[in-house]
């Protein structure tokens, strides 16, 4: 079993939808919890970053973490044909630096 | 500012082959990470610098090496290459701060294909 789950989709919606995207990990000892986005021939860009519970609102992107469920989301509001890329979560414990923890990633389109 | 930049960005080699790969980071950080991606495993770590010092590995075979150069500069390299190392392989950035998981900033990665 993999320490963090993500459903790989792909995921197609309409523009303008609310998308949820989700995973779930194993590991109890993360506590930094992150959104990137990438696009096809492109290195990941990161979108959300969370410490620990609790939610976080950017513009149209809203994280959750839920760590007494190991469940975190990511939803986009009001979603745009330029969303359609890969979403990947990421994870890692304290003292980890820069060793994350990704998953498979989430294919999502929004058709126009 | 100037992103993570990674060079080549595509590369084909032959099995038994070794390969480097170069990676320059945003100015003024310190820390330097690798990733390999696959559509099969997805983004897997490999190794982290930090100072010019190894921080962390992960759990790749001595083939894979890395190191940093006292400006931060990043190589890694990939000796006697088989064909499931084709892949994307990434690098990425931060301030490097201690006891946090640092906001990774990758580069656009080097492609390389093992025929």
């Amino acid at each position: 079993q993999k320490e963090v789950e993500q459903d790989p989709g792909p995921l197609s919606v309409p523009e303008g939808a609310i998308v949820s995207l989700n995973c779930t990990y194993s590991n109890s000892a993360f506590q930094y919890f992150m959104w990137y986005r990438q696009y096809s021939r492109k290195g990941p860009e990161l979108l959300m970053y969370t410490y620990s519970s609790g939610n976080k609102e950017d513009g149209r992107f809203t994280a959750q973490v839920d760590k007494s469920s190991k469940y975190i989301s990511l939803f986009i509001r009001d979603s745009q044909p330029s969303d359609s890329a890969t979403y990947l979560c990421a994870m890692s414990g304290a003292n980890q630096g820069g060793k994350l923890i990704f998953g498979q990633g989430t294919e999502l389109s929004v058709k126009p | 500012k100037a992103g993570v930049t990674q060079t080549p960005r595509y590369l084909i080699k032959t099995r038994g082959q070794q390969v480097t790969l170069s990676c320059s980071p945003i100015s003024g950080h310190r820390s330097v990470s690798w990733y390999q991606q696959t559509p099969g495993q997805g983004l897997q770590f490999l190794f982290e610098y930090f100072s010019e010092t190894q921080r962390n590995k992960g759990n790749f075979p001595g083939r894979f090496s890395g190191r940093q150069f006292s400006n931060s500069r990043s190589e890694m390299n990939v000796s006697t290459l088989e064909l499931g190392d084709s892949a994307l392989y990434l690098c990425a950035s931060s301030a490097g701060l201690a006891g946090a998981a640092g906001e990774l900033f990758f580069g656009e990665g080097s492609r390389l294909t093992v025929l």
